[in-house]
């Protein structure tokens, strides 16, 4: 499943530091905001969604942060490790249907 | 662990031929959706399905599209008449009744239209 543009922006980290991925969302009507995954030759993997009246939500080594006010969501990734190397892809929903409007994505390198 | 499948995983099709995508969701999912990511662009919604019947569709799904769920198991797309502008990976989804924007993909069909 290639997810890759030539404009992608990325993120480069060190394996073992934190990363931290953005995305700005468009739509002040979006109920829910999700964040997936995408390595190589796959479709998009769901890590963490976090719905529109919370502002932090933490999974397994996952953060995802939102901001209402400047319409900004964000996905922390502690201890980066080589195999979270992949595009990140953030997601809006409204509860008044079930499809999902994907933003661009970054592209996140793990350096060892 | 449970995942979506589809096949073929690549479909070299010619423009004007018809062609059909298949997608075998999570087997206690209620929710099917298709997506398509043209090459270097967004993940784009095309359609939503449940009950058989769609229940959300965009502008990219009009009337070459169509899509069914034949039996139990199955979940498919139809193009009835392939452009250039078709060519893109599609992938299918599926979610459960009670958390339906866990969405779960399957690994993708690339449609190639020459």
């Amino acid at each position: 499943g290639e997810s890759v543009g030539l404009h992608l922006p990325t993120l480069s980290v060190q394996e073992g530091d934190n990363s931290i991925i953005n995305c700005a969302y468009s739509n002040s009507a979006s109920d829910y905001f999700i964040w997936y995954k995408q390595e190589s030759g796959k479709g998009p993997q769901f890590i963490i969604d976090i719905r529109s009246n919370m502002d932090k939500r933490q999974g397994q080594r996952v953060t995802v942060l939102l901001n209402k006010t400047v319409k900004h969501l964000s996905l922390q990734i502690a201890a980066t490790q080589p195999g979270d190397s992949a595009v990140y892809f953030c997601a809006e929903g409204r509860n008044a249907g079930n499809m999902l409007t994907f933003g661009g994505g970054t592209r996140l390198m793990v350096k060892p | 662990e449970p995942e979506v499948t589809q096949t073929p995983s690549h479909q070299v099709t010619q423009m004007g031929q018809e062609v059909i995508l298949r997608c075998v969701p999570i087997s206690n999912h209620l929710y099917f959706y298709w997506y398509r990511q043209i090459l270097g662009q967004k993940v784009e919604f095309l359609v939503s399905f449940y009950n058989n019947e769609i229940s959300e569709k965009s502008e990219i799904f009009d009337d070459q599209f169509s899509v069914e769920r034949p039996d139990g198991s199955n979940f498919t797309l139809k193009i009835r008449s392939t452009k250039l502008e078709d060519s893109a990976m599609y992938f299918c989804a599926s979610s459960s009744l009670g958390a339906l924007y866990e969405q779960y993909f399957g690994p993708g069909t690339r449609l190639t239209v020459t």
